[in-house]
């Protein structure tokens, strides 16, 4: 499956403890994003990256969230001392290159709850 | 800002039953509209890109269509298999940042 691999697909976790949710992008792709969808309501973004590089986080939470994409290895979304209201499903998507007209593929999600 | 309204918000219609789903946008300056699929417990699956009035794209029961306002997903004879919930979104400034509308629930039975 050469797609966008997201994991864990299931995370559960008790509030105030951390969760890491890993995003391999599509073979070739360098451009990473992270949306994340709560229940009843549309996808929202939250941060894009690049090789070593934060290009856009202006849909991050300003605490306890943050996110890398190492030159080596998948995209990182961290969320510290995790509370009830992150729990959600987290997308991460790929493009070939950020231009308008390549399109942005996305995983298949992780699922975060909080107990 | 930039807003994205799909409706209807659910739509249930028999097999081989025509109908259309409309995404009606209020943005800055459309740089692409994107339809996305998404089955329950799955990731958006892409469909179409429409960058400017007048265009349209077709794959298979499924045609979209764009005016300078909205965008139609007209679906033709559906079958089963095309229960999902169709996403809309636009992007209206780097490719990284897509604003989503709610979705269409869409059930085709028997």
């Amino acid at each position: 499956n050469a797609g966008v691999m997201q994991n864990p697909r299931h995370l559960v976790r008790r509030r105030g403890q951390e969760a890491r949710l890993r995003c391999s992008p599509m073979k070739g792709h360098s451009h990473v994003y992270w949306y994340r969808q709560l229940p009843e309501e549309g996808l929202k973004f939250m941060v894009y990256l690049q090789k070593e590089n934060i290009i856009d986080e202006s849909g991050m939470p300003k605490e306890r969230f943050s996110a890398e994409f190492p030159k080596e290895g998948p995209s990182i979304l961290r969320i510290q001392q995790v509370v009830r209201g992150d729990s959600a499903a987290y997308f991460c998507a790929s493009s070939l290159s950020p231009g308008t007209r390549n399109t942005i593929y996305f995983g298949e999600g992780s699922w975060l709850t909080v107990v | 800002e930039d807003q994205v309204t799909q409706s209807p918000e659910a739509l249930r219609l028999q097999e081989g039953e025509s109908s259309s789903l409309n995404c009606s946008y209020t943005v800055s300056g459309l740089r692409g509209l994107f339809w996305y699929r998404q089955d329950p417990g799955k990731g958006p699956e892409f469909l179409f890109t429409l960058y400017s009035a007048g265009e349209e794209k077709e794959k298979e029961r499924l045609k979209a269509t764009l005016t300078k306002k909205e965008s139609f997903l007209h679906i033709t004879a559906p079958k089963p298999e095309d229960s999902a919930t169709y996403l809309c979104a636009v992007n209206t400034g780097t490719a990284s940042k897509l604003t989503f509308g709610t979705g269409t629930r869409l059930q085709v039975t028997l």
